[in-house]
């Protein structure tokens, strides 16, 4: 099955710092929907997006669905320890892919401090 | 509260065994969804449900069985045939309809095979 092409892989950085991650893919999709996975946890969704081109926040959180609609991207600003974990981004395909939601393979984020 | 609820927490398994993992939504959502985790591997899509007594296979359902008798209800079997089942397995549930993309995931279980 398909799975989106999420980076980096995982992040170390300073209290403080902004974060950027993305996810591509060779095709395109309707919605993009980025999750943030703690340990022993199921994923809790962060922002949902639905239009080419939208940006969305949500308090230190900005995501934008790509105007290809083959891309997103996630930014956090001033990282804090809780911003600890793994997060997906997952896309609903605009064509061929049912009612199912396709997923990234995930970006670790550990947070110095 | 509205939820789905994912029981139990953490679950040991003899080879050899079957195992019942449960799913419990009270979202009033069509589409439920079963996803295995490995570490550095993301969600994978075992199976499916868009609707009450209909499923269908994800991405890796062999050695797996579901059922969808209600619509709050979504049980995966972890059979005796799946040849390496020790995971962390994540149930989920979205609405089918207009702009219901997003999905809702319970908190885990855990197999473990001793």
């Amino acid at each position: 099955g398909q799975q989106l092409n999420q980076s980096p892989q995982s992040m170390f950085i300073q209290e403080g710092e902004d974060v950027s991650m993305n996810c591509t893919s060779s095709s395109i999709f309707n919605t993009w929907l980025w999750y943030k996975q703690e340990p022993g946890e199921g994923p809790v969704l962060l922002i949902a997006l639905y239009k080419a081109g939208e940006l969305t926040s949500n308090g230190r959180l900005t995501a934008q669905f790509g105007i290809t609609r083959k891309d997103s991207f996630l930014n956090i600003s001033a990282s804090i320890p809780s911003d600890v974990g793994i997060y997906f981004c997952a896309g609903q395909l605009l064509t061929g892919g049912g009612n199912k939601l396709t997923f990234g393979t995930g970006t670790q984020l550990k947070v110095e401090l | 509260d509205g939820g789905i609820t994912q029981s139990p927490k953490y679950l040991f398994r003899k080879e050899g065994q079957n195992v019942t993992l449960s799913c419990e939504q009270n979202l009033n959502h069509d589409a439920m969804y079963w996803y295995r985790q490995d570490p550095g591997q993301g969600l994978r899509l075992i199976y499916y449900s868009q609707i009450v007594n209909d499923f269908q296979k994800g991405d890796i359902a062999e050695g797996y069985s579901v059922s969808r008798e209600k619509k709050e209800s979504f049980p995966l079997t972890v059979t005796s045939a799946q040849k390496n089942p020790t995971a962390f397995y994540l149930c989920a549930s979205k609405s089918s309809g207009t702009g219901g993309t997003e999905a809702f995931f319970g908190q885990g279980t855990r197999l473990t095979v001793v």
